[in-house]
């Protein structure tokens, strides 16, 4: 089946420091994916809608300056979260939409846990 | 705005049948999911059934949607202990954004 990869799967960082997150879907071409965010014990809340080629859309209330996305091919996203406070501290989660194949398969990848000293 | 409501706890024996429900209200929904989440884990998609559809079924699992009453159900027969987990519903609906709507997710707790 279709394979959407994160990395880092977990990453510690101290406050006021960068930090990327990758989205890759291994065996497809994704011209969207999308950007959650997870907090202990809830729902995924939507970030953003990154398309290849061009801006992302964020949601309401995700400030765009902090949480910079890129999407720079049909198989690669990148979520940078910038100046990390303690309270960015989640669990972020990537979706990829398969490009071309049936519309309605939207795969996910594994999450990537990041804490902020 | 739009909404998906599901139970937030199901407890079952092994060997019993689970059935997860879930209800949505848009209208326009084209596809619907059901995903898993195990402890410290990413999303699994499960399966999803597109809006035409009333039933589809896969090894154990079946999906029934009701459109007219907006009602989705995930059926697993036989649990086994390894189907703890949570699972989400989501919609997504006709819009281009192909933006999902989630469920607060159903923990499902299967005693041998």
């Amino acid at each position: 089946g279709a394979v959407v990869s994160q990395h880092p799967s977990w990453v510690i960082c101290k406050s006021g420091t960068s930090v990327k997150i990758e989205c890759r879907s291994l065996d497809f071409q994704a011209t969207t994916m999308f950007w959650y965010r997870q907090f202990p014990k809830q729902s995924l809340m939507l970030m953003a809608t990154s398309n290849e080629g061009s801006k992302a859309t964020y949601e309401q209330g995700v400030e765009k300056d902090k949480f910079l996305i890129n999407h720079a091919s049909l198989t690669l996203s990148t979520l940078t979260v910038t100046s990390a406070h303690p309270e960015d501290s989640s669990f972020y989660i990537c979706s990829a939409l398969r490009t071309g194949g049936d519309t309605g398969e939207l795969f996910f990848g594994e999450g990537s846990r990041l804490t902020v000293l | 705005g739009e909404d998906v409501e599901q139970s937030l706890f199901l407890s079952v024996r092994e060997g019993d049948s689970s059935v997860i429900n879930c209800t949505y209200t848009d209208s326009s929904s084209t596809y619907l999911y059901w995903y898993k989440q195990e402890p410290g884990a990413g999303l699994q998609l499960l399966t999803y059934i597109f809006s035409n559809m009333d039933m589809k079924q896969d090894q154990r699992l079946t999906v029934l949607l009701n459109k007219k009453d907006k009602h989705l159900s995930l059926r697993i027969a036989d649990t086994q202990t390894g189907d703890s987990a949570i699972y989400f519903c989501a919609e997504m609906g006709a819009g281009n954004n192909r933006k999902l709507i989630w469920g607060l997710g159903t923990s499902l707790a299967v005693n041998p």
